[in-house]
């Protein structure tokens, strides 16, 4: 079975400070994980992946397969990055992603 | 290509109505899936079709809920009877089998239904 966890539902921060939403997964195999953004009256959509180890919008994400975790980090929060952030796992069908519960994130000026 | 489509964006029924969703998805996109998203449960699958056909649907709720894909065109998922708990908004996606776009998903903008 697979599973993901976002421990978090909403997260506030200021802007220009740290943010950080967390997220821990349960699989048996070798995973993939993916992040997810969802902006205000925006469509779902793929924000990065962790084979790509790539930065999208100054948001990193490392796996790390001792704590399970794929934790999303970005070290100066904006404004525009105040939207509903989904962890995913992919597992045994490349295709099918396990979503978790997601974390509302809201930056303050 | 204007993505997924999505319809009806939204719908108000009565319990015990028969409730019909439609998704288009991007033309060469060979996976198609309906997600269920709700604040407490956030997004879950209910089923999966590659290639038209159904993969898994261990996800569909209950014998209320049915979903079928006839071509790679369009995709339905109905329910009947509806019930108030299955008010939430119900999301199609769609992939490409491809190794190069392994886990991206493109969904559409969702069908919010609520039953009364």
């Amino acid at each position: 079975a697979q599973r993901v966890t976002q421990p978090e539902k909403l997260l506030s921060v200021f802007k220009g400070a740290p943010v950080e939403l967390k997220c821990n997964y349960s699989y048996s195999g070798s995973p993939e994980l993916f992040w997810y953004v969802q902006y205000s009256r925006q469509r779902l959509q793929l924000l990065l992946r962790h084979i790509s180890r790539e930065s999208i919008k100054g948001f990193t994400a490392d796996l790390n397969k001792g704590e399970t975790s794929f934790h999303l980090k970005k070290p100066f929060a904006q404004e525009e990055d105040s939207a509903m952030y989904y962890c995913a796992l992919s597992g045994m069908s490349i295709s099918r992603l396990t979503f978790g519960e997601g974390t509302q994130l809201t930056v303050n000026p | 290509d204007a993505g997924v489509i999505q319809s009806p964006r939204h719908e108000v029924t009565e319990m015990g109505q028969e409730v019909t969703l439609r998704c288009k998805p991007i033309s060469g996109h060979n996976s198609l899936f309906w997600y269920r998203q709700t604040m407490m449960r956030g997004l879950e699958l209910l089923i999966y079709f590659n290639n038209n056909v159904p993969i898994d649907d261990s996800g569909m709720p209950e014998d209320r809920f049915s979903a079928k894909m006839p071509n790679a065109s369009f995709s339905t998922l109905k329910i009947q009877p509806s019930e108030p708990r299955d008010s939430a908004v119900y999301f199609c996606a769609t992939s490409r089998e491809d190794r190069g776009l392994v886990g991206e998903l493109f969904f559409g903008e969702g069908s919010r239904l609520t039953v009364l």
